[in-house]
């Protein structure tokens, strides 16, 4: 299987902050790339897909960009609401999809 | 909107077969630009695909290789709703699972979740 690895495991922000997150593929993956954000008790919530393509619905300050093997979720003006654990998923491999440990914002 | 809500036992003992249940809303499970998958979560394995079904004219189905002897996933087209069976559970299985939609035309994005079951295995 595809293994995607997220990079860092957590990170220290604040308001207003510009946050990135890295996922690279153990191999190449094109575009099949998608982003995350969970919040305790809920289950994910879709962000960004075809790694950069972004959701209906999702706030602009959010952004995704990569291809091959590395990719990046970046948050702009971090706000409130946006302190939250993030995940990257692998869809290249159909349909053995796989998951990034997380990113936990905070 | 489309939604799925979930439904079963948040406690099985070992050995014992989980049976989840998700009901849709929205849209179809014999929608065919979409698959229906599940999912689960755990602290020690994160985020787990485990198998899908989709309807392409017939219907499809896809396993986890890793679950392949122990799980079942149908679809039922008189409810509009898909399930998940899981066979002589272990405590390895205990974690949260989620029933989602995986759109068409979106690199296989997963864009709507259930609301989550926590199942515990424990005698």
């Amino acid at each position: 299987d595809i293994q995607v690895t997220q990079s860092p495991s957590s990170l220290s922000a604040s308001v207003g902050d510009r946050v990135t997150i890295t996922c690279r593929a153990s191999q190449s993956i094109s575009d099949f790339l998608n982003w995350y954000q969970q919040k305790p008790g809920k289950a994910p919530k879709l962000l960004i897909y075809g790694a950069s393509s972004l959701e209906s619905g999702v706030p602009s300050r959010f952004s995704g960009s990569g291809s091959g093997t590395d990719f990046t979720l970046t948050v702009s003006n971090l706000q409130p609401e946006d302190f939250a654990t993030y995940y990257c998923q692998q869809s290249h491999s159909t349909p053995r999809y796989t998951f990034g440990q997380g990113t936990k914002v905070e | 909107q489309v939604q799925l809500q979930q439904s079963g036992p948040g406690l099985v003992k070992p050995s014992q077969t989980l049976s989840l249940t998700c009901a849709i809303s929205g849209d179809s499970v014999s929608s065919n630009s979409v698959a229906w998958n599940w999912i689960r979560q755990s602290p020690s394995t994160g985020l787990e695909w485990l198998g899908r079904t989709y309807y392409r004219s017939k219907w499809y189905i896809d396993y986890a290789v890793s679950l392949k002897s122990r799980i079942t996933i149908n679809a039922d087209t008189s409810r509009n709703q898909f399930s998940l069976q899981l066979n002589s559970v272990t405590p390895e299985d205990t974690a949260v699972y989620y029933c989602l939609r995986e759109r068409g035309g979106c690199k296989g994005c997963m864009d709507v979740w259930g609301q989550g079951t926590t199942l515990i295995v424990s005698s």
